[in-house]
């Protein structure tokens, strides 16, 4: 199985608040974990992966951080959000092969 | 990875054959080609992927040049369901990362 379970669908959250958003997955253990976001009408940015517990890589500096806490736990997460932090984030699991990601179905996030 | 480049948008008619392209001229030798779409308000799907070989699926065929700059996905008879942004990518089984261009926004038709 390549299920992967993302929480909240939507949210809403004012400009200052902070945000955890989290996801699990299901499957072979050690997988490699994604994080991104996409913006109203733009492509998918990649904002950070993992490739185990601990093992955080961040692709864009900015106003989020990430963790992985556990085999199959990666946490998205904010002290004080922005405007500009509202979007669509997916989260996703590469195969035991490395050779294709699968997405979750997204949490949408409105920062007002 | 290398960079790929596909049309921003294309219509096509229901039932017909939807052939989206993709060029990725700076592909190297061990870069695979891969295709994901995303309907609207959803996660990206896979597609398909290959190296140099045609590839064919229950969902699509991937026809990929023989000096593999480019590459095309066909959607034999799309349906109004197929409608949806598709991404090409080029990546290396050794690299961790999955990077997205902008695709291309599939219309069909009815």
């Amino acid at each position: 199985s390549q299920t992967i379970h993302q929480w909240p669908a939507t949210l809403v959250q004012p400009v200052g608040s902070p945000l955890s958003l989290e996801c699990t997955v299901e499957g072979t253990s050690n997988p490699n974990l994604y994080w991104y976001r996409q913006a109203a009408g733009r492509g998918l940015q990649l904002l950070f992966y993992s490739v185990g517990i601990g093992q955080i890589s961040s692709e864009v500096p900015q106003n989020l951080s990430a963790s992985r806490p556990q085999d199959r736990q990666f946490i998205l997460s904010s002290k004080k959000l922005l405007l500009s932090d509202s979007g669509f984030y997916l989260c996703a699991r590469a195969t035991e092969t490395n050779t294709e990601a699968f997405f979750g179905q997204g949490t949408r996030l409105t920062v007002v | 990875d290398a960079k790929t480049t596909q049309p921003p948008s294309m219509d096509c008619a229901e039932g017909r054959a939807a052939n989206l392209p993709c060029n990725h001229s700076t592909i190297s030798g061990n870069e695979y080609v891969y295709w994901y779409r995303q309907i609207h308000s959803q996660g990206p799907q896979y597609i398909i992927h290959g190296l140099k070989n045609n590839e064919t699926n229950e969902m699509a065929s991937l026809i990929i040049t023989e000096d593999r700059k480019s590459s095309t996905l066909i959607l034999p008879h799309a349906t109004l369901r197929d409608t949806a942004v598709y991404y090409c990518i080029v990546r290396s089984p050794g690299t961790y990362k999955y990077i997205f261009g902008t695709g291309t926004r599939l219309k069909v038709l009815a």
